[in-house]
């Protein structure tokens, strides 16, 4: 069984551009959440969706971010104009709709470099 | 204000030691609580979980962890360590569906 996949593993942009990172979560879960990583902010919440929809974006740094979230395989995070301080790892998980629906699965993150 | 510890930012083991990592949250009730492993370049992998019942809880590759309500601590702890298990080791706890707010980390290094 597939975990959850996204492209790409890694993007170096510069900075002004449009960053469109991927995700498809595990099939049959119906939570996703987009986590960024840093070293001086550690792991953050960004956003997560249910059933497709949008529950919580209050992570969403600012404008510049957005996620959506299509149909239940696939979501995608935006970053326009993207900076050097996105620079990071970010990381989707998708959460089964069965039992607690706490339990999340990581994808292998896609590491970000705004030059 | 909701929040979730770890102490240690970073512990060096010797191959074959016990291995204790410490983990204390600080929520009104107690919290779904979980332990993750993030090996170098990869993403996180569940190691455990705990949501009711027994305190002591087994989790993959060896690992286990104890709830202590009086203590508001989830510590990790492993018998004996492998050079496989220098990795991250994030602490987790969800008080609600879908939140799940991380430690800051700690970092495991194993020595021969």
């Amino acid at each position: 069984d597939a975990g959850v996949i996204q492209s790409p593993r890694h993007e170096v942009t510069e900075m002004g551009q449009e960053v469109t990172l991927r995700c498809k979560p595990i099939s049959g879960h119906n939570s996703l959440f987009w986590y960024r990583q840093t070293m001086m902010r550690g792991l953050e919440l960004l956003i997560y969706f249910n059933n497709n929809v949008p529950i919580d974006d209050s992570g969403m740094p600012e404008d510049r971010f957005s996620a959506k979230m299509p149909n239940a395989s696939f979501s995608t995070l935006k970053i326009q104009p993207s900076e050097p301080r996105d620079s990071a790892v970010y990381f989707c998980a998708s959460s089964p709709s069965s039992g607690t629906g706490i339990e999340q699965f990581f994808g292998p993150g896609t590491r970000l470099t705004v030059l | 204000a909701q929040s979730v510890t770890q102490p240690d930012i970073h512990i060096t083991v010797s191959e074959g030691a016990s291995l204790e990592l410490r983990c204390n949250y600080s929520y009104g009730a107690t919290p779904y609580l979980f332990w993750y492993v993030q090996s170098p370049g990869q993403g996180l992998q569940l190691l455990l979980k705990y949501f009711s019942g027994d305190t002591l809880v087994q989790g993959i590759k060896g690992f286990e962890a104890e709830f202590k309500r009086s203590q508001s601590s989830f510590n990790l702890r492993k018998p004996s360590v492998h050079w496989s298990d220098a990795a991250e080791y994030f602490c987790a706890v969800a008080p609600a569906r879908g939140k799940l707010q991380f430690g800051a980390g700690t970092q495991v290094v194993v020595t021969p």
